[in-house]
């Protein structure tokens, strides 16, 4: 069974351009995170999708980001302008969807390693 | 809201030897508490967690961890530890039944010696 797919792998760009990454969950599961990971630091929840609705989106700087689930299958996460500090891991999960709130399993992407020059 | 401390940023231990990543937590509500591993190239995958019942809980691969409310910690330890097991661990809170989000400590990065 293949594990939640993240595109692309690494992503250089120079500051002020628009950048987007993509992920593709495990097949059958209803629920769909992005997480933002510093050097040094655990992962942060940006936002969180139950099937094509986000459920929580408290962490996301809507100025710049956003994120859409459109069939409730894989999602994009954009970031325009970006700028130095954005550069950092970005990770997709997805679990299951059968309970609301964050119990269940989550199952990683690799990440996608953005570096803003 | 919840908070996940992990105070050691990397624990060097011999292989064979035992081990125990410490994990403090604050919550002013019942949590679930989690471990995540990091192998080197490699995305997050689950360890164990605790959602309720038996406080200590065990991984296929020999960790075990111990859900403590009065310390309010959930220690991650394996009685002897190998060269695979080189990784950066996570310890993660979340409110149970809330919608308070999953919040994920710094991590521990754990340096197996031969």
């Amino acid at each position: 069974e293949a594990g939640v797919v993240q595109s692309p792998r690494y992503k250089i760009i120079e500051k002020k351009q628009p950048v987007a990454f993509w992920c593709n969950p495990i097949s059958g599961h209803n629920t769909l995170y992005w997480y933002l990971q510093n050097l040094g630091q655990g992962p942060e929840l940006l936002i969180r999708y139950e099937n094509e609705e986000a459920v929580d989106d408290s962490q996301l700087p809507k100025d710049r980001f956003s994120a859409e689930r459109l069939k409730g299958v894989d999602s994009t996460l954009k970031i325009q302008p970006a700028e130095l500090g954005d550069s950092a891991v970005y990770l997709c999960a997805s679990s299951l969807g059968l309970s609301s709130d964050y119990q269940e399993t989550q199952y990683f992407g690799p990440g996608t390693r953005l570096l803003v020059l | 809201a919840q908070s996940v401390t992990q105070l050691d940023s990397q624990v060097p231990v011999f292989e064979e030897a035992p081990v125990e990543l410490r994990c403090n937590y604050s919550s002013s509500v019942s949590v679930y508490l989690f471990w995540y591993v990091q192998y080197p190239n490699q995305g997050l995958q689950l360890l164990l967690k605790y959602l309720s019942g038996s406080t200590l809980v065990e991984s296929i691969n020999g960790f075990e961890a111990e859900f403590n409310k009065s310390q309010t910690s959930f220690h991650l330890r394996k009685p002897s530890v190998h060269i695979s097991d080189t990784a950066e661990y996570f310890c993660a809170v979340s409110a149970r039944g809330g919608d308070d989000k999953i919040i994920f400590g710094k991590g521990t990065r754990l340096h197996i010696l031969p």
